[in-house]
C-alpha cells in the first residue's frame, strides 16, 4: 500500500528551529518533494530529495533516508511568515505518480 | 509572464447542476492535474492528463470528468454537483522545471477554486 505520515500540527517560537518529519511507505521510491502552503493559497515548491542526505536552501533544509523511508524539513531562524502548512509528497517508483501527505500545519508564536 | 490560472475563484451552486471549473497554463507543460483539498484528507488526485487527448482517473474521480483538447487547458466538469463535492479545487501542471536543480515533474499549482454545493 501507499502511505505518507506527517504530524498534523506543530507549534514553534519565532527565531527558533523546527523539524517537520515525514515517513512514507510506497510500492517504490523515486524522489520526495516538500511544498509550503499558506492558508487560502496554493502549495508552492520548496525542495526535492532523491538521494540520501541533506539539501540546504537558505533557512530551509530537507533530509532524506531512503532505507528508513524518512525525511524531514528543517526550518531555521523562524519568522512569522513561516506559519503555513508543509506538505510532504513522494514520487512512487512504480508508476511515477506523486502522492501527497495530509500536511503539517505549523504555528509560529512571537 | 508564464502562469497557471483558475476560474472562477469562488463558486456557489445547487445540488444536481453541472459545473465546469477552468484551468489554463501558459508554461507549455504537457502534464496537468486536478486535486481537491479537504480538511483531514490533504490533496487528493481527481484526474490528470499527460498530453492532448490523454486523460486518466485519479483516486477520487467519481462524479468528475475532464477533457484535454489543447496543451494549455484542462477543464474539470462536475456532471451533477453533490454536497460532498464542496471543496477547494487546485489545478497543477508539470513538464518543465522553472529553476535549475528542480526535477522536470515538479508540480506548479494554480490559485484554487472554492466550490460550495448547496
Amino acid at each position: 500500500g501507499q502511505n505518507i505520515d506527517q504530524p498534523t500540527e506543530m507549534t514553534a517560537t519565532e527565531g527558533a528551529i523546527v523539524q517537520i518529519n515525514c515517513t512514507y511507505q510506497t510500492s517504490g521510491f523515486n524522489g520526495l518533494f516538500w511544498y509550503q502552503q499558506h492558508a487560502g493559497e496554493a502549495p508552492t515548491f520548496l525542495s526535492y530529495n532523491v538521494l540520501d542526505g541533506l539539501e540546504e536552501k537558505g533557512r530551509f533544509s530537507s533530509f532524506l533516508s531512503r532505507s528508513k523511508g524518512y525525511s524531514y524539513l528543517l526550518l531555521k531562524e523562524l519568522q512569522m511568515k513561516d506559519s503555513a502548512s508543509y506538505l510532504c509528497a513522494v514520487r512512487d517508483g512504480r508508476d511515477d505518480k506523486i502522492i501527497f501527505g495530509k500536511g503539517t500545519r505549523l504555528h509560529i508564536l512571537p | 509572464d508564464a502562469e497557471i490560472t483558475q476560474s472562477p475563484r469562488h463558486k456557489i451552486t445547487e445540488t444536481g447542476r453541472q459545473v465546469t471549473l477552468a484551468c489554463h497554463q501558459t508554461w507549455n507543460h504537457n502534464n496537468m492535474f486536478w486535486y481537491r483539498q479537504d480538511l483531514g484528507h490533504g490533496l487528493r488526485l481527481i484526474h490528470y492528463s499527460y498530453g492532448v487527448q490523454d486523460t486518466n482517473k485519479g483516486e477520487v474521480s467519481d462524479g468528475y470528468s475532464v477533457s484535454r483538447s489543447n496543451t494549455e487547458d484542462l477543464p474539470l466538469t462536475l456532471e451533477s454537483a453533490a454536497s460532498s463535492q464542496t471543496s477547494v479545487y487546485f489545478c497543477a501542471s508539470s513538464g518543465g522545471a522553472r529553476e535549475s536543480g528542480v526535477p522536470e515533474d515538479t508540480q506548479y499549482f494554480g490559485p484554487g477554486t472554492r466550490l460550495t454545493v448547496l
